[in-house]
């Protein structure tokens, strides 16, 4: 496994402008899954998708945020006119289907908001 | 709700000092609990799956237990290369997500 790969690593933006994140999982990993982490916090849950499919959203994804999976592969994670509240790390993770199997984590990307 | 409470917040052991962490916590039919390890800048990194009580796991200096209310984290003879942020997450019921406990801020000091 050459390990869920996340893209751009650091993001600096100014409020109110729109941002895009690619995550690419672990191959033959179908199930993906977004969190967000703020400093000295465990990671919340945001959405997941298994293949293309999503198929659970936290209510803490309001409608700025959209999360795409085409094909089934990699992912994007939109924020749509960012403000300051959006600063964090986003989490991309990936697991195999079937029964408790282990979630793999990238690196994330930092999100800034100036 | 379910929910997951981790304690201490932040711990400083000396180099070889055998220490626990602690996970609580409360969830409506646990399926899974993890451990995971977390290095600054870095995203958690999994350690141990326990699905029943009693069960136990083992990794290095590191041993997971496993009750109906709590899990803890045994860290045995520890080194510097063991500081990190410990974090414990369930799952539960039929939803895929992970819920996080606000993690254990381990320093060993050399």
């Amino acid at each position: 496994d050459t390990g869920v790969s996340q893209d751009p690593r650091h993001k600096i933006t100014k409020r109110g402008q729109n941002v895009t994140f690619r995550c690419d999982p672990i191959s033959e990993h179908n199930r993906l899954y977004w969190y967000r982490q703020t400093l000295g916090q465990g990671p919340e849950f945001l959405t997941y998708f298994q293949n293309e499919a999503q198929l659970e959203k936290s209510r803490l994804l309001s409608d700025r945020f959209s999360a795409e999976r085409p094909k089934g592969s990699f992912s994007t994670l939109e924020i749509q006119r960012t403000e300051q509240g959006d600063s964090a790390m986003y989490l991309c993770a990936s697991s195999r289907q079937g029964g408790n199997q282990p979630q793999h984590f990238g690196d994330g990307t930092r999100l800034s908001i100036l | 709700e379910d929910q997951v409470t981790q304690s201490p917040e932040a711990l400083r052991l000396q180099e070889g000092e055998s220490s626990s962490l602690n996970c609580s916590y409360t969830v409506s039919g646990l399926r899974g609990l993890f451990w995971y390890r977390q290095d600054p800048g870095k995203g958690p990194e999994f350690l141990f799956t326990l699905y029943s009580a009693g069960e136990e796991k083992e990794k290095e200096r590191l041993k997971a237990t496993l009750t109906k209310k709590e899990s803890f984290l045994h860290i045995t003879a520890p080194k510097p290369e063991d500081s990190a942020t410990y974090l414990c997450a369930v799952h539960s019921g039929g939803a895929q997500k992970l819920v996080f406990g606000q993690g254990t801020r381990l320093t060993i000091n050399p």
